[in-house]
């Protein structure tokens, strides 16, 4: 089982409509949680932390379910731009005195359509 | 302030042939890290150093690969006798620590084997 997983997509979703995803992970001593957006032949850019109280910037909101293992992003209003693979970020802790590494998932495909 | 700079942007090489990539990361940050991603692929993780020192080589996928960080900051990842599979986008982050910090990222150095 990988260590983090998420819906490749793609989610097509028209302009201006909502769409939310998951992205479900498997150590349950994760710490930090994140997610990052990646636009074609580009690098990784840190969309957002996610909070274990949840947390929104604008009209994307990020939440954690510590106890089914699970994190969310939620995007309203969806605009043209903010078509990208989004990538679902998870530390994994190695060892019991590690700060373990983060672990990226595979992404998934988001394609806001006019 | 800067962020994680890489060259070459851009390398194109012959089969059997060595290539160094570099890195330069966020002043200040002691975490730095090396993926690569093929095209549609998700990150696959390669290094990790902290400071000069790199407990984690567990993503390197054969003895060809290498790298090494000089003085806490600049890395350079050397690949010898370069084979085709190893085209891909060769993507350099760094953190202010290690483990729970979020990534930043460079914009990648594209590689290219004939």
């Amino acid at each position: 089982r990988k260590e983090v997983e998420q819906d490749p997509g793609p989610f097509n979703v028209p302009e201006g409509a909502t769409v939310a995803f998951n992205c479900t992970y498997s150590n349950s001593a994760s710490q930090s949680f994140f997610w990052y957006r990646q636009d074609c032949r580009k690098e990784p850019k840190l969309l957002m932390s996610v909070y274990s109280s949840g947390n929104e910037d604008g009209r994307f909101t990020a939440q954690l379910n510590r106890a089914s293992q699970y994190i969310s992003l939620l995007i309203r209003d969806s605009k043209l731009s903010d078509s990208a693979t989004y990538l679902c970020v998870v530390n994994v802790i190695m060892t019991t005195d590690s700060w373990g590494k983060l672990q990226f998932g595979a992404g998934t495909q988001v394609v806001v359509t006019p | 302030g800067a962020g994680v700079s890489q060259s070459p942007s851009n390398k194109v090489t012959e089969k059997g042939k060595d290539v160094e990539l570099r890195c330069d990361p966020i002043s200040g940050h002691t975490a730095l890290y090396w993926y690569r991603q093929s095209l549609g692929q998700g990150l696959e993780f390669l290094i990790y150093f902290q400071g000069n020192s790199a407990p984690d080589k567990s993503g390197l996928p054969s003895d060809r690969f290498s790298a090494e960080r000089t003085g806490g900051s600049v890395s350079t990842l050397t690949i010898q006798r370069t084979q085709q599979e190893d085209s891909a986008v060769y993507l350099c982050a760094s953190s202010w620590t290690s483990g729970r910090d979020e990534q930043f990222f460079g914009p990648g150095t594209r590689l290219t084997v004939l």
